[in-house]
C-alpha cells in the first residue's frame, strides 16, 4: 500500500545522545515536513524539504537537522543541543505544488531515559 | 495564514450528523480550507479541503459560506470511530508563498455517543 512510514513508533534518548527518525514514503510526493507536536497542542514544523538535496527551516529547527538524499526518504536528527526533545514527532508528504493536501505518518514518540 | 476559531468541543450521538463549525473571518482570497482529525496517538487524518465550493467526499462534506469568512464540515452518519480531535486549518497553496506549512490551533473533540 502507498503512504508514510515512520519509525521507530517509541524511541527512548539517554543524556547527551542524537537520535535519528526514520520518514519514508513511496506515494512520490515532492515535499516532506517534519512537525513536532506536544501535550494537548497544534503542530509545530521542525524542517521541511520541496526537493531533494534541499530543505528549509521552519519554526522550532534548532537542536535538529535533516537530510534529503533521496525523494523518498527525510530522516529526522534530534541533536543533543534540543534540551526539550519529549514530544510526539511527525512526519507529512505533499504532491507536488498548488492546493493538494498534506498526508501525514503515524508518528514516533520521543522520551527521555 | 489566517486565523481560525473552532469550538473547544462537541458532542453528537451515533448514526446522526455531525456539523463542525469554524470561523475564518480573515480568510484570504487565496486561502483554501482544510480539515484534517487526529484519533490520539495517531497522525492527523486528512479528511477535505476547499477554496469557495461546497465540496463532497465519501468522508464528509464541507460548506463555506458565501464570503467565506466560515465553513462547517459535516460528517452524514457519525460512528464511534469518528471521535477525534478535528482541525480547521487555512493555507494558500504551495507555490504563492515560500513553504507550505499547516498550522493547526487546538481544533475541536468531537465525542460521538452510542
Amino acid at each position: 500500500d502507498g503512504g508514510i512510514t515512520q519509525s521507530p513508533k517509541y524511541l527512548f534518548r539517554k543524556e547527551g545522545q542524537n537520535v535519528t527518525l526514520s520518514c519514508e514514503q513511496n506515494l512520490n510526493h515532492d515535499a516532506m515536513y517534519w512537525y513536532r507536536q506536544d501535550p494537548g497542542q497544534g503542530l509545530r514544523l521542525i524542517y521541511y524539504s520541496q526537493i531533494v538535496n534541499d530543505f528549509q527551516k521552519g519554526d522550532i529547527a534548532e537542536g535538529y537537522s535533516v537530510s534529503r538524499e533521496k525523494k523518498e526518504s527525510f530522516p529526522l536528527t534530534v541533536t543533543s543541543a534540543q534540551k526539550n526533545p519529549t514530544a510526539f514527532y511527525l512526519c507529512a508528504s505533499q504532491w507536488g505544488k498548488g492546493n493538494q493536501p498534506q498526508h501525514f505518518g503515524d508518528g514516533t514518540r520521543l522520551s527521555i531515559l | 495564514d489566517a486565523k481560525t476559531t473552532q469550538p473547544t468541543s462537541m458532542d453528537c450521538a451515533e448514526g446522526r450528523a455531525a456539523n463542525l463549525p469554524c470561523n475564518h473571518s480573515t480568510i484570504s482570497g487565496n486561502e483554501y480550507v482544510y480539515w484534517y482529525r487526529q484519533i490520539h496517538s495517531q497522525g492527523p487524518q486528512y479528511i477535505i479541503h476547499g477554496l469557495k465550493n461546497n465540496e463532497t467526499n465519501e468522508m464528509a462534506s464541507l460548506i463555506i459560506t458565501e464570503d467565506r469568512k466560515s465553513s462547517t464540515l459535516i460528517l452524514p452518519h457519525a460512528t464511534l470511530r469518528d471521535t477525534a480531535v478535528y482541525y480547521c486549518i487555512v493555507r494558500v497553496a504551495w507555490g504563492e508563498t515560500s513553504g507550505s506549512r499547516l498550522t493547526f490551533g487546538e481544533g475541536t473533540q468531537l465525542t460521538v455517543n452510542p
